[in-house]
C-alpha cells in the first residue's frame, strides 16, 4: 500500500461552518504534512507532524487547526474560514529519518469558501 | 535566504526532447525532487537525487550536480498528455521541502 487518502475530494462550505479534512496513510510513515496550494502556485507548507507531534505550524491561522490522533491519521478542521482559503489542500507524508526523504502526496481536498 | 529557480514556461513540440532546469541555494541539502502536476490534481513524484550525476527513469531522467546547485528535467518522445507543470524541490538540511515556482509545460502537435 503506497497511498495517501484524503477525504473528503470536494467540500464547500460556508464561512460558518465547522469542517474536517481527512488523511490515512498505512505505510508506516512517521512524519505527515499539510500544504495548501492555490492555482499556479507551488504548495505551501502548513504544518508538519513528526511522530505524532506538531513539529511545524508555519504561522498558519488558528482557524486551522491540526490533529494527528494515530501516526496513520492526520486531520485539518476547520472552522470559520474565509473565502481566500479556497484552494486545494494537500497531506503528503514521509517515511521519516535521514535519507527517507520522498514525500508521497494525497490527491488533495478541493475547498471552496463561499 | 533560500532560493529556487526555474523557468516559468517552456513549449515543446510532440515527439521531441525538452529539458527543464532547476538552480537551487538552500540551507543545506537532502535531495531533489522533480514532480508533475495536471492541473487541479495533485503532485506526482517523477524523481529524487541525492547524489551527482543522471537518474533513467523510462522517458524520464533528471540529473543533478551539488556543487554547481544545479538540476534538470529531461522528457523524451514527448506525448501530449506530458503538458503540466514540472516542479523543482529541494529538501533542506530540516527536511522541510523548498519549492520552484514551477515550469509550465505546453506540447504542440
Amino acid at each position: 500500500d503506497t497511498e495517501v487518502t484524503q477525504t473528503p475530494k470536494h467540500l464547500v462550505m460556508g464561512m460558518t461552518n465547522k469542517k474536517s479534512l481527512k488523511c490515512e496513510q498505512h505505510m508506516g510513515h512517521r512524519a505527515m504534512y499539510w500544504y495548501k496550494q492555490k492555482a499556479k502556485k507551488p504548495p505551501e507548507l502548513m504544518f508538519v507532524y513528526s511522530y505524532e507531534k506538531l513539529s511545524i505550524n508555519e504561522s498558519v491561522p488558528s482557524r486551522f487547526s491540526p490533529e494527528c490522533p494515530n501516526s496513520s491519521l492526520l486531520n485539518l478542521h476547520l472552522h470559520a474560514l474565509q473565502p481566500e482559503d479556497s484552494a486545494l489542500y494537500l497531506c503528503a507524508s514521509r517515511k521519516g529519518g535521514r535519507g527517507n526523504g520522498e514525500l508521497f502526496f494525497g490527491e488533495g481536498s478541493r475547498l471552496t469558501v463561499l | 535566504g533560500q532560493n529556487i529557480d526555474q523557468p516559468t514556461e517552456m513549449t515543446a513540440t510532440e515527439g521531441a526532447i525538452v529539458q527543464i532546469n532547476c538552480t537551487y541555494q538552500t540551507s543545506g541539502f537532502n535531495g531533489l525532487f522533480w514532480y508533475q502536476q495536471h492541473a487541479g490534481e495533485a503532485p506526482t513524484f517523477l524523481s529524487y537525487n541525492v547524489l551527482d550525476g543522471l537518474e533513467e527513469k523510462g522517458r524520464f531522467s533528471s540529473f543533478l550536480s551539488r556543487s554547481k546547485g544545479y538540476s534538470y528535467l529531461l522528457l523524451k518522445e514527448l506525448q501530449m498528455k506530458d503538458s503540466a507543470s514540472y516542479l523543482c524541490a529541494v529538501m533542506d538540511s530540516n527536511y522541510q521541502l523548498i519549492w520552484g515556482a514551477g515550469t509550465k509545460l505546453i506540447i504542440k502537435p
